[in-house]
């Protein structure tokens, strides 16, 4: 079955803009995580949503959005871009909320560059 | 609050002989512990978890891992190291927060 896509793959992008990026999740997957890798931080959890909900948010600044539609995709946004924003921005879609039984599956990320 | 720990930014195996990737991790309650490994340019990819049951939990590509309640570790192992296997490797605990929190990654460098 195919796995988590995101698209597109690599952006650029200028200071004060806005972006939004796309995750599909594997098919029957209800669940998708967002998470933006740097160099510096890691991996840091964005927010996570479940049949359309929010379900969880991480520390992150209003400018960073996200939803879920029916059909489980999902879109993060962010306004106003800031240097600091470039970073890979990954999705993961599960099976369930419990994140303890059914792991996270991984796309290949968003590699995001702010000039 | 719960988190995890990865000590070593970087470990380095010659190929053949084993390898350590070290995990600690502090959560409240029964853990849930994960390993994932990311290829460059690529996302993660899952290796193994441990939800319950026996210490030592194997998983993909030959890939174990022991999980010490004690030490409060999850370290990553292999009997005997792949240059292929090079990549950063991440673990991860499960919180009660509903989400999976990372470790800072360590970046295993097999040498032919």
């Amino acid at each position: 079955k195919a796995g988590v896509t995101q698209t597109p793959r690599y952006l650029i992008k200028t200071r004060g803009q806005q972006v939004t990026l796309s995750c599909s999740p594997i098919s029957g997957h209800r669940s998708v995580s967002w998470y933006q890798q740097t160099p510096g931080q890691g991996l840091q959890f964005l927010f996570e949503y479940f049949s359309e909900t929010q379900r969880n948010k991480g520390n992150f600044p209003g400018r960073f959005s996200g939803r879920q539609f029916s059909n489980s995709r999902s879109e993060m946004n962010v306004s106003t871009l800031e240097l600091g924003d470039s970073a890979l921005y990954l999705c993961a879609s599960s099976l369930t909320l419990d994140r303890g039984r059914t792991e996270a599956f991984f796309g290949q990320g968003t590699r995001l560059t702010v000039v | 609050a719960q988190s995890v720990a990865q000590p070593e930014d970087q470990v380095n195996v010659a190929e053949g002989n084993p390898l350590t990737v070290k995990c600690t991790y502090s959560v409240s309650g029964n853990p849930y512990l994960f390993w994932y490994v990311q290829y460059p340019n690529r996302g993660l990819q899952f290796l193994l978890k441990y939800i319950t049951g026996d210490n030592l939990v194997k998983g993909s590509y030959g890939f174990e891992a022991e999980f010490n309640k004690s030490q409060t570790s999850f370290h990553l192992k292999k009997p005997s190291a792949l240059v292929s296997d090079s990549a950063l490797y991440f673990c991860a605990v499960y919180s009660s927060a509903s989400k999976i929190i990372f470790g800072s990654g360590t970046r295993l460098s097999i040498r032919p």
